[in-house]
């Protein structure tokens, strides 16, 4: 089980603005910057977004992040397939054993 | 253009200890402020951070693993590493190394996400 939850799933079709959710708590999302990569089948994560809304080089504004309290959400507009992939959010937990980079359990989206 | 590459067994027998390289090369290790960490991924599943180490040395586990986890840095050979002891079948994952910056655009707080991956090495955990 995922210290943050993200739904399993999300879909749209080309064109669409899908966006995929992120709940934490007070000791991640809502104390920590929240990060967004991005995983093409069979390859390695990508930075997609981090400290909550900032895109690094490279990355289409098509994609944007927002923060509210201890949830966050990743917004894709102007779907595209090559956007089919699965997305992990991240944050910094503040946890009593330590601090520790937390994920979420990944959302598959699937361009219709 | 600073590109990571893994190393490694990828066959590893239970209670053995797991060792990894993370080859750093297109920069220097020991330039700049930058994290060095280590994540996994089990097969189908998701991922979940092991560990860095700052480019002074310091270093943050994650605390499930932490008993059992070393990283370290070879600024000779452009290299990290890392160590997980005591291994079981639930170790068996793909294992990426990744890079993160202090710095970017003038901010230095070490908030800038983890920007260069290595392409991940499978690691297998059987007898």
């Amino acid at each position: 089980q995922s210290v943050l939850t993200q739904p399993p799933s999300a879909s749209g079709t080309p064109g669409q603005r899908v966006t995929i959710s992120c709940s934490g708590s007070s000791s991640n999302i809502g104390s920590n910057y929240v990060y967004w990569y991005q995983q093409l089948p069979g390859t390695a994560p990508k930075l997609l977004i981090y400290r909550n809304n900032q895109r690094p080089s490279g990355v289409p504004d098509r994609f944007s992040g927002s923060k509210s309290g201890t949830s966050a959400s990743l917004a894709i507009s102007g779907l595209r397939s090559e956007d089919e992939a699965d997305y992990y959010c991240a944050a910094w937990d503040d946890s009593l054993s330590g601090p520790e980079v937390v994920f979420g359990g990944g959302t598959k989206l699937t361009v219709l | 253009q600073v590109q990571l590459q893994e190393s490694g067994p990828g066959l590893v027998k239970p209670s053995q200890t797991l060792s990894l390289t993370c080859t750093v090369s297109g920069g220097s290790i020991s330039s700049g402020s930058y994290y060095w960490s280590w994540i996994r991924q089990p097969a189908g599943k998701g991922l979940e951070w092991i560990g860095r180490i700052y480019t002074s040395g310091s270093t943050n586990y994650n605390p499930s693993l932490k008993s059992r986890v070393t990283i370290s840095v070879d600024t000779s050979k452009n290299q990290f590493s890392l160590k997980l002891s005591s291994v079981t079948a639930a170790d068996t994952a793909v294992y990426y190394c990744a890079r993160a910056p202090y710095c970017t655009n003038g901010v230095c707080d070490g908030s800038h996400g983890m920007d260069v991956w290595g392409q991940g090495t499978t690691v297998t955990v059987s007898s």
